[in-house]
């Protein structure tokens, strides 16, 4: 079965740090999306993709860059980690073929910076 | 851009009894409204959604009414079940694909058995 998988699932850093989530899809989507969700404001998006070598902003995106160069990954990476960015980031992917709008979500990383 | 506020962000109810969400949205371009559900340590999934050509859907247990007019879309769910507990969300977007979809907050159901 298709299906979307994240990596790490639970990660600890240090502020300052460099770290990467991995985002992998098998559904052969063109669309991929890095959410991050906090108490109280639901889900943020931050970076997306409509295709391999395209990446734009969402509405949370400093201190954020994502990166397509295939269509079934999107890596998230924070360039210098900051304690604002303790959250659970969840990656989507839809088909932006169809006429549905529906995300297929993986299961979470949770991310926590000391 | 588009801001969509859901409430209650808690709802306890009993079993057997219903349970109702309600969003409101605020751009009138948005035209796709989704509700997702997202169970203890697992991401979100869509549980039911409407376009704005139409005013009401119905699945099973759950059904959701917009109101294009005032802005509101709600989500209803009749004898619900523990099994429903879960954190629910809304979201709108104007485009199809997935695109910029922005969510609510989200809304923590209990269902006491």
């Amino acid at each position: 079965d298709a299906e979307i998988t994240q990596s790490p699932r639970h990660k600890i850093t240090e502020t300052g740090r460099q770290v990467t989530l991995a985002c992998h899809q098998t559904w052969n989507h063109n669309n991929m999306f890095w959410y991050r969700q906090d108490l109280g404001h639901g889900l943020r998006l931050i970076h997306y993709s409509y295709g391999v070598q395209d990446t734009n902003k969402g509405e949370v995106s400093d201190g954020y860059s994502v990166s397509r160069s295939n269509t079934e990954d999107l890596p998230l990476t924070l360039e210098s980690a900051a304690s604002s960015q303790t959250s659970v980031y969840f990656c989507a992917s839809s088909d932006g073929r169809g006429q549905t709008g529906e995300l297929f979500f993986g299961e979470g990383s949770r991310l926590t910076v000391l | 851009g588009e801001n969509v506020e859901q409430h209650p962000s808690t709802l306890s109810v009993q079993e057997g009894d219903s349970a109702v969400i309600k969003c409101t949205y605020s751009d009138s371009a948005s035209n796709y409204f989704p509700w997702y559900k997202q169970e203890l340590g697992k991401g979100p999934q869509l549980i039911i959604d409407i376009r704005s050509n139409v005013g009401e859907k119905k699945d099973q247990r759950i059904a959701v009414t917009l109101n294009k007019t005032a802005k509101h879309f709600s989500l209803h769910i009749t004898e619900t079940q523990p099994e429903d507990s879960a954190v629910y969300f809304c979201a709108a977007t104007p485009y199809t694909g997935g695109f910029k979809t922005i969510f609510g907050a989200g809304t923590r159901l209990f269902v006491k058995a």
